[in-house]
């Protein structure tokens, strides 16, 4: 059965560290990796990693695949309290335009 | 501006009853999605759409039905048969893929449907 992981499921730091999310899977056929942002409502996209090794990034956010261990981070330096928000980890099958999401990882930045 | 939209933002169900939940997109996406989130448990699929007229059923689609009959809207239909239907739903919409007929799996969402059972 395909399924998601992330690690840890929350998360409690300061203004200003940085922070690192951990995502896992074991999907058939698998295609693409992707992270949202959820802070009450519609999750917004942040990034979809195919590519082994390439880091995307975007200002304090980056994120990096890893396909030999299945894997993918994603990285928020200099958190800041609007950093705060559940993040979701996404993994894609071929061809079928499905999501098998992750539980999510609620982050919280404290001032 | 483009997006997605649904409503109720927010519905009362009293058991026994039937309810849908409506969304629109104008996008021109081709595909359409409907999740389920729990507390703690990510998003869960219950019905997708690739195409107008046609639907395919998720990880969890007992107690719920779709249709498909325009491509800006895919309304859910929560049944009485679905046993726990508390819980806060989401839609969203992705496009195809050029010249390869799949659809992209970058998905956009709309703002959700908390939904309680009374």
């Amino acid at each position: 059965e395909d399924k998601v992981v992330q690690s840890p499921l929350s998360l409690v730091v300061h203004e200003g560290d940085t922070v690192t999310l951990n995502c896992s899977y074991e999907v058939t056929n698998f295609r693409s990796l992707l992270w949202y942002k959820q802070e009450k409502k519609a999750p917004t996209f942040l990034f979809m990693l195919t590519s082994s090794g390439i880091e995307k990034k975007s200002g304090r956010l980056s994120s990096i695949l890893d396909k030999k261990e299945l894997s993918s981070i994603l990285n928020i330096t200099a958190t800041q309290t609007g950093d705060s928000a559940i993040y979701l980890c996404a993994a894609s099958r071929s061809n079928t335009g499905k999501l098998i999401f992750g539980q999510g990882t609620t982050l919280q930045v404290k001032p | 501006d483009g997006g997605i939209t649904q409503s109720p933002k927010y519905l009362f169900r009293k058991e026994g009853q039937n309810v849908t939940l409506s969304c629109e997109q104008n996008l021109n996406h081709d595909a359409m999605y409907w999740y389920r989130q729990d507390p703690g448990q990510g998003l869960r699929l219950i019905y997708y759409s690739q195409i107008v007229n046609d639907f395919q059923k998720g990880d969890i689609a007992e107690g719920y039905s779709v249709s498909r009959e325009k491509k800006e809207s895919f309304p859910l239909t929560v049944t009485s048969a679905q046993k726990n239907p508390t819980a806060f739903y989401l839609c969203a919409s992705s496009t195809r893929l050029v010249g390869s007929g799949g659809v992209t799996d970058t998905q956009y969402f709309g703002p959700g449907t908390r939904l309680t059972v009374l």
